[in-house]
């Protein structure tokens, strides 16, 4: 159980288009939604915290009108990378959870690059 | 702002070896801490999860402690196998932010 699916697992996009990331609780509703950054060889950084039905919550640096990020069901968010640049490149990861239980499930990650 | 390390960043050992893999948090204000695993390109695995009342938790082969007061935590890893190799990441929730990662160790277990 707890199974976090994410799509596409990868992704090559030309520089100025948009890219939508999908990541799915295939098995479990998830009320809360997390998007994570890894640039190689570094840490996970949260990106932004999405609940169901509300606007997301973006962490410090992270621009809200390029990383568009909706949560409209308990199973399904997207992450669109608006006009990407070939500094967007880089893997993203989702990760869920629902209400009262602390541990995140995480999904399998999306490659991005932007050429 | 909690900072997670993580030392060594890569390690190298031969299969059948028991290792430790250290991790350091600067606030100890902490109420768990987790150890993943990430495979080359693929999400997290979570291994353990120890609460910050535990000092251990342990899952088959591998043992993780837990010294909230100095800020560290350790996972063992017993009788290490190629298919441990990975990457292995602590994280512990701070303030608001759910998880603050470390850089991780790149553990690599040649046969």
């Amino acid at each position: 159980g707890a199974v976090v699916s994410q799509h596409p697992s990868r992704v090559i996009c030309k520089s100025g288009t948009s890219v939508k990331i999908e990541c799915r609780s295939l098995d479990f509703q998830a009320t809360t939604m997390f998007w994570y950054r890894q640039f190689p060889k570094q840490s996970l950084m949260l990106m932004a915290t999405s609940n169901e039905g509300s606007k997301a919550t973006y962490e410090q640096g992270v621009e809200k009108d390029k990383f568009l990020i909706n949560h409209a069901s308990l199973t399904l968010s997207t992450l669109t990378v608006t006009s990407a640049h070939p500094e967007d490149s880089s893997f993203y990861i989702c990760s869920a959870s629902t209400a009262g239980v602390e541990t995140q499930y995480f999904g399998p990650g999306t490659r991005l690059l932007v050429l | 702002k909690q900072e997670v390390t993580q030392i060594p960043a890569a390690l190298s050992v031969p299969e059948g070896e028991n290792l430790v893999l250290n991790c350091s948090f600067t606030d100890s204000a902490i109420y768990n801490l987790q150890w993943f695993r990430q495979d080359p390109g693929k999400g997290l695995t979570s291994l353990l999860l120890i609460q910050s009342s535990q000092r251990e938790q342990t899952s088959g082969r591998l043992n993780a402690s837990l010294d909230k007061s100095s800020g560290r935590s350790t996972l063992y890893i017993a009788a290490s196998q190629p298919g441990d190799s990975a990457t292995y990441l602590c994280a512990v929730p701070s303030g608001n932010t759910p998880l603050v990662f470390g850089k991780g160790t790149r553990l690599s277990v040649i046969a």
